[in-house]
């Protein structure tokens, strides 16, 4: 059975602290995101990755960073956390071509304080 | 730059009603288009994926169907139950197949009421 795996589905952090958000697929998955859901606006694409070491900047980059040290792994780091980063974040994968769907884990719950 | 809307933002029904979702897309040059439905507080399952040259996909009780040139999609879903009260979503490739990511309408909140 298909899985993404998030390394927490609740966190709280202060202000100025560095995060890391881990996500995990055992699907062998070429293609990894990480998306963040905010009432009202949606969930917008941060960062993609293609492959091992390959990582592209989604429509709002600003504030996060990310690393793909192995094909199964793909974190996002909150280099220096704000309150506007309060916020959902999902993660996804897919197998490259135009005929797969996109499998999310579970969702990690960041409250910033 | 692809924007997908939803309409009906939320809907609320008496169990057992056919029911209509809406997605429309700015950008017709699509490879494919996902629903996916999200429970409160949890992450999104795919429920169907419609490539390009398909017109429609079932899967159960679900429908779905794919216009293309008019940048419309609809979700349709047969006698209700409330355990489909759930988000709505669909989604479209940013570019290709949707290695570059997906873009989201905002989601329709449906209630099935028992």
């Amino acid at each position: 059975d298909v899985k993404v795996t998030q390394s927490s589905r609740y966190l709280v952090k202060r202000t100025g602290e560095k995060v890391f958000l881990e996500c995990v697929q055992d699907m062998d998955h070429e293609n990894m995101f990480w998306y963040r859901q905010d009432p009202g606006l949606g969930l917008r694409l941060i960062y993609f990755s293609y492959d091992v070491k390959m990582k592209e900047k989604g429509d709002i980059p600003e504030g996060y960073s990310v690393s793909r040290e192995k094909k199964e792994r793909f974190s996002l780091i909150l280099e220096s956390a704000s309150t506007n980063q309060t916020s959902m974040y999902l993660c996804a994968s897919t197998s490259a071509g135009a005929l797969e769907t996109q499998y999310f884990g579970p969702g990690t719950r960041l409250l910033v304080l | 730059k692809q924007e997908v809307t939803q309409i009906p933002a939320a809907l609320s029904v008496p169990e057992g009603e056919n029911l209509v979702l809406n997605c429309s897309f700015t950008d017709s040059a699509i490879y494919n288009l996902q629903w996916f439905r999200q429970d409160p507080g949890k992450g999104l399952t795919s429920l169907l994926l419609i490539q390009s040259s398909q017109r429609e996909q079932t899967s159960g009780r679900l429908n779905a169907s794919l216009d293309k040139s008019s940048g419309r999609s609809t979700l349709y879903i047969a006698a209700s139950q409330p355990g489909d009260s759930a988000t709505y979503l669909c989604a479209v490739p940013n570019s290709g197949g949707g290695a570059d990511g997906l873009t989201f309408g905002k989601g329709t909140h449906l209630i099935i009421q028992p």
